[in-house]
């Protein structure tokens, strides 16, 4: 089963700051999506990577896939308090069928007005 | 529409007790799945379908059972509950897969389910 790590579990920060959160996993990704989950709600899709290197910008959220496609990142810059959420990626990979996702454990971010 | 729209949206159980946790898209997706979620932790996948007449099993499958006999409805049973299935209980469906792995998968609001 691939196993994807998120890094940190917990991000407390103030309103304005900047902050990154991980991904990684010791297997490739045929592809990788990250997902916000806000209290009481199901996760809904910020983005999907598919290319190995491949950036893609949502206003003040970045989102990097790695070269080698085995890891990736989400930038938040200037956070909002409306940032606030549980932070989760997903992905397929060349071990399992492309019908089925795995996700990470999970970043939880708070951000302090 | 409505996109995925689960029932009920909270529940208490005494061990032993059975139920069924209803799941229902408009989207006309093929593809349906059931997660839950444990406090602190991110999804695990208990069983999916990739159309109607055709369930497998995720990752965490025992205790529980589906069906999905509609290409709207995907119903997950609990036939004898037991504490450690406390957990927020999420479906999904996406459309077909084959694409890249470029799917969306859309989640309804989940369903708290606590076992006592």
């Amino acid at each position: 089963t691939q196993l994807l790590e998120q890094s940190p579990q917990f991000l407390s920060i103030q309103e304005g700051e900047n902050l990154t959160v991980y991904c990684n996993s010791s297997s490739v990704f045929s592809s990788l999506q990250w997902y916000r989950q806000e209290p009481g709600e199901g996760p809904v899709l910020l983005v999907t990577v598919v290319t190995g290197g491949e950036v893609k910008k949502l206003k003040r959220l970045t989102f990097q896939f790695g070269d080698a496609r085995k890891d990736s990142s989400l930038h938040i810059t200037a956070a909002q308090p409306g940032d606030t959420g549980l932070y989760l990626c997903a992905s397929r990979g060349p071990n399992f069928g492309n019908e089925k996702l795995t996700f990470g454990t999970g970043t939880r971010l708070t951000i302090i007005p | 529409n409505a996109g995925v729209t689960q029932t009920p949206k909270f529940r208490i159980l005494k061990i032993g007790q059975s139920m069924t946790l209803q799941c229902a898209q408009d989207m006309n997706h093929n593809y349906m799945y059931w997660y839950r979620q444990d406090p602190g932790m991110g999804l695990k996948l208990i069983y999916y379908s990739v159309g109607a007449g055709i369930t497998d099993k995720g990752e965490v499958p025992n205790g529980y059972n589906v069906s999905r006999s509609t290409t709207e409805d995907f119903p997950l049973r609990l036939e004898l509950a037991a504490p450690s299935q406390t957990s927020v209980y999420f479906c999904a469906s996406s459309s077909n897969s084959g694409t890249g792995g470029q799917e969306t998968q859309y989640f309804g609001p989940g369903t708290r389910l606590l076992v006592l």
